[in-house]
């Protein structure tokens, strides 16, 4: 079946500090694939996306490249601030019918000044 | 508002009580989920309504849950004789189109205690 994995939390990191957040899936065929945030008090949000193999999504300094070889959409930001402290969400939707987004249990990301 | 309302944002319910939970979507999305999260844990799919058809409600766990949206706008999920393994968080989320590369917009969901 289809399905999200992704590194458990919490990450705690220092302001500035590089982040990655790794996240793999299982899925025939290409799905596309999704990184959501939820900030503390408010509902989950999309981040960026990336609907084909090689695609880079990006927003806000993050970036994910969808690695089909590897079955692979980590999450990574060159400077973390201490506003981006929050739970971090990768998902898919299969491409084989249906608009169901599968979730990974999300990662919690603790950015300290 | 301008986004996905739920409400109500907490309900605390005895066990064995019926409880509803409303959602009002973005005006004019087509496609809306209901999705269940528990504490530490991603959302879960529940029901997915294109419209005011209900198309998915595999994720239902059980015939206790119901949902429904009679005129594509407003969705309600109903659990009837809540038992305390329903506790956690119910999130509505609504998209535009109907597209499998589509963004969802979340409400910041109702969170059910059963006691």
């Amino acid at each position: 079946g289809n399905s999200v994995t992704q590194m458990e939390g919490p990450v705690t990191l220092s302001e500035e500090a590089f982040l990655t957040i790794n996240c793999t899936y299982t899925a025939t065929g290409y799905p596309s694939l999704f990184w959501y945030v939820q900030y503390p008090g408010e509902g989950l949000q999309l981040l960026l996306k990336a609907t084909k193999a090689d695609d880079k999504g990006s927003n806000k300094g993050f970036e994910a490249t969808y690695r089909k070889e590897t079955t692979s959409f980590h999450l990574e930001k060159g400077s973390v601030q201490v506003s981006d402290s929050a739970v971090y969400f990768c998902a898919l939707i299969p491409n084989t019918g249906g608009f169901k987004t599968i979730f990974g249990a999300g990662t919690r990301l603790f950015v300290k000044a | 508002g301008a986004g996905v309302s739920q409400s109500p944002r907490y309900k605390v319910a005895k066990r064995g009580q019926d409880v509803a939970l409303r959602c009002d979507p973005i005006s004019g999305h087509v496609s809306l989920f209901w999705y269940q999260q528990a504490l530490g844990q991603g959302p879960e799919f529940l029901t997915y309504f294109q419209n005011e058809a209900q198309l998915d409600k595999s994720g239902l766990p059980s015939d206790r849950f119901f949902a429904e949206r009679p005129e594509g706008s407003v969705s309600t999920l109903k659990i009837q004789r809540t038992q305390q393994e329903d506790s956690a968080v119910y999130l509505c989320a609504s998209s535009l189109g109907t597209s499998n590369t589509g963004e969802l917009f979340f409400g910041e969901g109702s969170r059910l205690t059963v006691l």
